[in-house]
């Protein structure tokens, strides 16, 4: 069965550093989605991406993070600046349709110093 | 509370039981979806149901949705060890016409369910 794939599985990273996560999804998916979850809370929404553009961001989305779907398989979030607080597993998510389930990776785990 | 709330926060029961979950959510949704984490991995959909729906099965897994309650329930029948794992609820914005839902997720705390060999 098609998987979302993450890589790297985790990330080790210097406050202030520039990170990037990145995802495949499955190849007929046309909606992507990163969330996060920080250890012992819910899973977050951060951003949706569809038709090369961001179609909706939550407020944790500031100008320090980026998404980009540079080729026609993978899709990538950036930090720019790194906080301790953006330690956190990030999920990617993606889906073929509005009405379909959305499909998760296994995530990154994102470790800043 | 808050969107996607479920109850109970840990439940523990012997093999071959059954476990049940319950998610209350505030505002009006498109559909409500049941997702499984096992520790420390990626989150596994199990079940969506849409608003207009009130009971769907896959296998062990029976949900219900009463949307005048603004509330779900996820029973997972003959528990196994195997379904030891964290599972939330999410919920999906309704689309508004002309809007910018895109499908925007909204998770609940969860519910850690132990099943015991």
């Amino acid at each position: 069965e098609p998987e979302v794939t993450q890589t790297p599985s985790h990330q080790v990273t210097q406050m202030g550093q520039e990170v990037i996560l990145r995802c495949v999804p499955i190849s007929n998916h046309l909606y992507f989605y990163w969330y996060r979850q920080i250890l012992g809370q819910k899973v977050e929404f951060l951003v949706s991406f569809y038709n090369n553009e961001i179609s909706e961001k939550s407020e944790i989305f500031d100008d320090q993070f980026s998404v980009e779907r540079p080729d026609g398989s993978n899709f990538t979030l950036k930090i720019r600046s790194t906080k301790l607080e953006d330690s956190a597993m990030y999920f990617c998510a993606s889906r073929t349709g509005m009405r379909q389930p959305q499909h998760f990776g296994d995530g990154t785990r994102l470790s800043i110093l | 509370s808050q969107q996607g709330e479920e109850d109970p926060q840990a439940l523990s029961i012997q093999e071959g039981e059954n476990a049940t979950m319950n998610c209350s959510y505030k505002t009006s949704i498109n559909n409500l979806q049941w997702y499984r984490q096992n520790s420390g991995r990626g989150l596994v959909h199990l079940i969506l149901i849409r608003s207009n729906e009130r009971e769907k099965h896959s296998g062990r897994l029976r949900v219900t949705l009463d949307t005048s309650k603004k509330s779900s329930s996820l029973l997972i029948t003959a528990s196994r060890a195997a379904d030891t794992a964290s599972y939330f609820c999410a919920t999906e914005p309704l689309w508004r016409a002309g809007g910018t839902s895109y499908g925007k997720l909204t998770f609940g705390q969860g519910t850690i369910l132990t099943v015991h060999p």
